[in-house]
């Protein structure tokens, strides 16, 4: 079974410049979860999706960045403009179900950005 | 706000020590998680407890939860090499969203 994709794999862009990223779950899987990780630090949800609807984007700084799942499978992550700050790696991962105490996140690579 | 704090926050060792690592709150979680993640890969997760006081063992790695469920803990027995990873506790809340919540993380180094 194919795993979470995500790309790029890497970016370096300048402070003030718009970088999206790409996420492709689990065929079947109903959820989708963006994380941010600061080095260091463990994974912090920015939004997380059910189908092709918004569950939790709480701690998502709209000013920002904004996600969207359209017809509920890939979903992009947009930062506009970036800051020095947002440099981190942004993690993919998605689960069959919600809604299940025990049920199991898949995470993607992730895309590390940098910010300069 | 909730919060896991994990201790130490680095660890070195030589093979064939043994080691633990804490996972601690002052907020009650429904099940706790135990992730390993190696450099440029996402966390893969290693095993999820659900009852307090429960006892999962993993060929040498022994996890707990607590009886409170607020606080976990991973034992490594005659650590290897390829143990070497950053360590995260996750802790799930919000019923029928199925949230995580990671912990600060453990850097665990295991030196041949």
């Amino acid at each position: 079974e194919a795993g979470v994709a995500q790309s790029p794999r890497y970016k370096i862009i300048e402070k003030r410049q718009s970088v999206a990223f790409w996420c492709n779950p689990i065929s079947g899987h109903a959820t989708l979860y963006w994380y941010q990780q600061i080095l260091g630090q463990g994974p912090k949800l920015l939004i997380q999706f059910q189908n092709n609807g918004v569950v939790d984007d709480s701690q998502l700084p709209k000013d920002r960045f904004s996600a969207e799942r359209l017809k509920g499978v890939d979903s992009t992550l947009k930062i506009q403009p970036a800051k020095l700050e947002d440099s981190a790696v942004y993690l993919c991962a998605s689960s069959f179900r919600q809604g299940f105490l025990t049920d199991t996140q898949y995470f993607g690579p992730g895309t590390r950005l940098t910010v300069l | 706000t909730q919060l896991l704090e994990q201790s130490p926050q680095f660890l070195s060792i030589q093979e064939g020590e043994n080691l633990t690592v804490y996972c601690n709150s002052s907020s009650v979680f429904s099940s706790l998680q135990w992730y390993r993640q190696e450099p440029g890969e996402g966390p893969v997760l290693l095993v999820t407890v659900v009852t307090g006081g429960e006892v999962k063992k993993l060929k040498r790695l022994t996890f707990q939860f607590g009886d409170a469920r607020k606080d976990s803990s991973l034992h490594i027995t005659a650590a290897q090499t390829g143990d070497t990873g950053l360590y995260l506790c996750a802790g799930a809340y919000g019923g029928a969203t199925n949230k995580l919540i990671f912990g600060t993380g453990t850097l665990l180094a295991v030196q041949p």
